[in-house]
């Protein structure tokens, strides 16, 4: 099993809708997780961190942990177009670094 | 200049020449970074400063060669490149306490090698 695992997508919703971007990790990963935004041409920003079972929301994003099940979402509510972008999972690495999955593109239509 | 500046932000160079990257952070964080973005491919860690110990490698070929002055500047120097080393070179600072903690990026250098 990869590290990280995401489906790469694209994801498709329209404007409006609820986004779910899914996440998988492997027992090498720390319990440490991002959702970080990548806009196409520019660098990766953090939208989200979390670091214990449950829920953490933060405006209209929502990040779930469930460690049992080794798995990391992130929920996306009122998607608007400005939200498009791909959505970066990581986790945390042995030497205090992130390990990141390939990426969901997200395209939310007006 | 407030985070983390990358330098050049693009670069074409053939494969016999030498070029390096720079990256400098205004943000006081103990750990430095360089990362790699190819198209499909996941971020992947090249190499990790922390404290200005060099701490990871991941098998990075030679012909990249990374140097950390000191905790606020992070060089990778390039030499002999390969087309397949055409990518987004991303630099990243932390702050490394008991737990992982969020990077910050660079803009990135847009590397080419024809």
């Amino acid at each position: 099993q990869k590290e990280v695992e995401q489906n790469s997508g694209p994801l498709s919703v329209p404007e409006g809708a609820i986004a779910s971007l899914n996440c998988t990790y492997s027992d090498r990963v720390s319990q440490s997780f991002f959702w970080y935004r990548q806009y196409s041409g520019k660098s990766p920003e953090l939208i989200m961190s979390i670091y214990s079972n449950g829920d953490k929301e933060d405006g209209r994003f929502t990040a779930q942990l469930n460690k049992a099940s080794q798995y990391v979402s992130l929920l996306i509510r009122d998607s608007q177009p400005s939200d498009s972008a791909t959505y970066l999972c990581a986790g945390g690495g042995s030497q205090g670094n992130l390990i990141f999955g390939k990426g969901t593109k997200l395209s939310v239509k007006p | 200049e407030t985070g983390v500046t990358q330098t050049p932000r693009h670069l074409v160079m053939g494969m016999t020449n030498k070029k390096s990257l720079k990256c400098e952070q205004h943000l006081g964080h103990n750990a430095m970074y360089w990362y790699k973005q190819s198209a499909k491919k996941p971020l992947e860690l090249m190499f990790v400063y922390n404290f200005k110990e060099q701490t990871e490698n991941n098998s990075v070929p030679s012909r990249f060669s990374p140097e950390c002055p000191n905790s606020s500047h992070l060089f990778l120097h390039l030499h002999t490149l390969q087309p397949e080393d055409s990518a987004l070179y991303l630099c990243a600072s932390s702050q490394v306490l008991e737990n992982t903690g969020e990077l910050f990026f660079g803009e990135g250098s847009r590397l080419t090698v024809l």
